[in-house]
């Protein structure tokens, strides 16, 4: 076990739905991430949080929207998704995100299948 | 553009070989690399690193190798076992001028032999 824990582990939800994914992390880190792995592509990061505040996002649409209540906890709410969208959805933290090469801890992610 | 890549997608090694994995990177300011394992069904998890300060450092059965010269970096498996047998990735850290962000590679399949 990393100390980074996802639920739920897999998810299938229909285009109209709603649904959010759960991250979180007892590694008394600072800044979280999410991450997508789609097959044969190599990982795509989406948001970065520090210290709660989101200080990255990669041109990520909006039908997916993070929320970071607190350095432990994030969350990926979605809404409206394509089935383009069914991957791997990876949550890491960090000690910090403003080191010059920080190591990232990796949750075992959620399977999401849009259909 | 700068892209971190790797040489081979599938490796097949026999059981208690060494393996060697490898991957090349283009971005000359990168100065932290990290190998991270991936088995099915789970998330990647963390090897090893090694900074640019270093040619080499070694773990548990592993050893990472840096090349700044012509921008490689290895993982090499020693006794390589059957629990080996994964994706391997490699992530850098130069994409951006901080060097906070991580860029990864799109990961090497070891497959191991009994």
């Amino acid at each position: 076990e990393t100390g980074v824990t996802q639920t739920p582990r897999h998810l299938v939800m229909g285009m109209t739905n709603k649904k959010s994914l759960k991250c979180e992390q007892h590694l008394g880190h600072n800044a979280m991430y999410w991450y997508k792995q789609s097959a044969k592509k190599p990982l795509e990061l989406m948001f970065v949080y520090n210290f709660k505040e989101q200080t990255e996002n990669n041109s990520v649409p909006s039908r997916f929207s993070p929320e970071c209540p607190n350095s432990s906890h994030l969350f990926l709410h979605l809404h409206t998704l394509q089935p383009e969208d069914s991957a791997l959805y990876l949550c890491a933290s960090s000690q910090a995100h403003g080191g010059r090469g920080e190591t990232q801890y990796f949750g075992p992610g959620t399977r999401l299948l849009v259909l | 553009g700068e892209s971190v890549g790797l040489h081979l997608p599938t490796l097949s090694v026999q059981e208690g070989d060494n393996s060697i994995i490898n991957c090349a990177y283009s971005n000359s300011a990168s100065d932290y690399f990290i190998w991270y394992k991936q088995e099915s069904g789970k998330g990647p998890q963390f090897i090893i690193d090694i900074r640019s300060n270093m040619d080499k450092r070694q773990g548990q059965r592993v050893t990472v190798l840096l090349n700044k010269t012509v921008k490689h970096l290895s993982l090499q498996i020693a006794a390589t076992q059957p629990g080996d047998s994964a994706v391997y990735f490699c992530a850098e850290n130069g994409n951006n001028n901080a060097g906070n962000m991580l860029t990864f590679g799109g990961g090497t399949r070891l497959m191991v032999k009994p």
